[in-house]
């Protein structure tokens, strides 16, 4: 069966800090993968989206970055860690037909 | 381009009673519709779809109705739970850009009191 992990469950970065968050996708093969924010009070937005490896398209400009170095792996990544990157960070994959598959979540407080 | 409009939360009922949440879309294309819903601390899970116009779906003694002449997939229950206290967030899909990324509502949070 189709699975995604997503890790950490939490996590607390101070200011100015790098951040790595991966997640992975088990049972298919080339999935669309997606990584979407939910800030404190706001809904869901889709930060970037990959259709394959090493192929990454970002939907809004900030200060995160998103690559797949294999095709069932896909790492969100900050060098420097802003306060207003605090959120519910949501990692999803897709099989070209419709519903997208979302992870657990990870939870990330920047101090 | 698409975009979600969902009914502001949030929503407090008491138990057995009745639930609708409001949701209607602007979209190029021919999307499918969803809805979504994310309990405490939890990822979102998905709970009912429907793919064209007309379709009804259900799940969990949830339904919502594709209305392409209303453009609106409204949410409905007829007797509401204490465990279905969640955050609820309509979401569509289209498939023309050669993906099944999501564009979502900003979610409904409700809260059932027994």
């Amino acid at each position: 069966s189709q699975t995604i992990h997503q890790w950490p469950a939490t996590l607390v970065q101070p200011v100015g800090s790098p951040l790595s968050l991966e997640c992975t996708v088990e049972g298919t093969s080339n999935p669309n993968l997606y990584w979407y924010r939910q800030a404190a009070g706001r809904g869901l937005q889709l930060l970037f989206y990959s259709v394959g490896i090493g192929q990454i398209s970002s939907e809004v400009p900030q200060n995160l970055s998103a690559s797949r170095p294999q095709d069932r792996q896909f790492i969100l990544s900050s060098k420097k860690l802003l306060l207003s990157d605090s959120g519910f960070y949501l990692c999803a994959f897709g099989v070209r037909v419709p519903p997208l598959h979302f992870g657990n979540g990870t939870r990330l407080t920047v101090t | 381009g698409n975009s979600v409009t969902q009914m502001e939360g949030p929503v407090t009922l008491s138990e057995e009673a009745f639930l609708t949440i409001n949701c209607t879309y602007t979209a190029t294309g021919y999307p499918s519709l969803f809805w979504y819903v994310q309990y405490p601390g939890e990822g979102l899970q998905l709970l009912l779809k429907a793919t064209k116009a007309d379709d009804k779906g259900s799940n969990k003694g949830f339904e919502a109705t594709y209305r392409k002449e209303t453009t609106s997939f409204h949410l409905e229950k007829g007797s509401v739970q204490v465990s279905d206290s969640a955050v609820y967030f309509c979401a569509l899909s289209d498939l023309n850009f050669g993906n099944e990324k999501l564009t979502f509502g900003t979610g409904t949070r409700l809260t059932i009191i027994p």
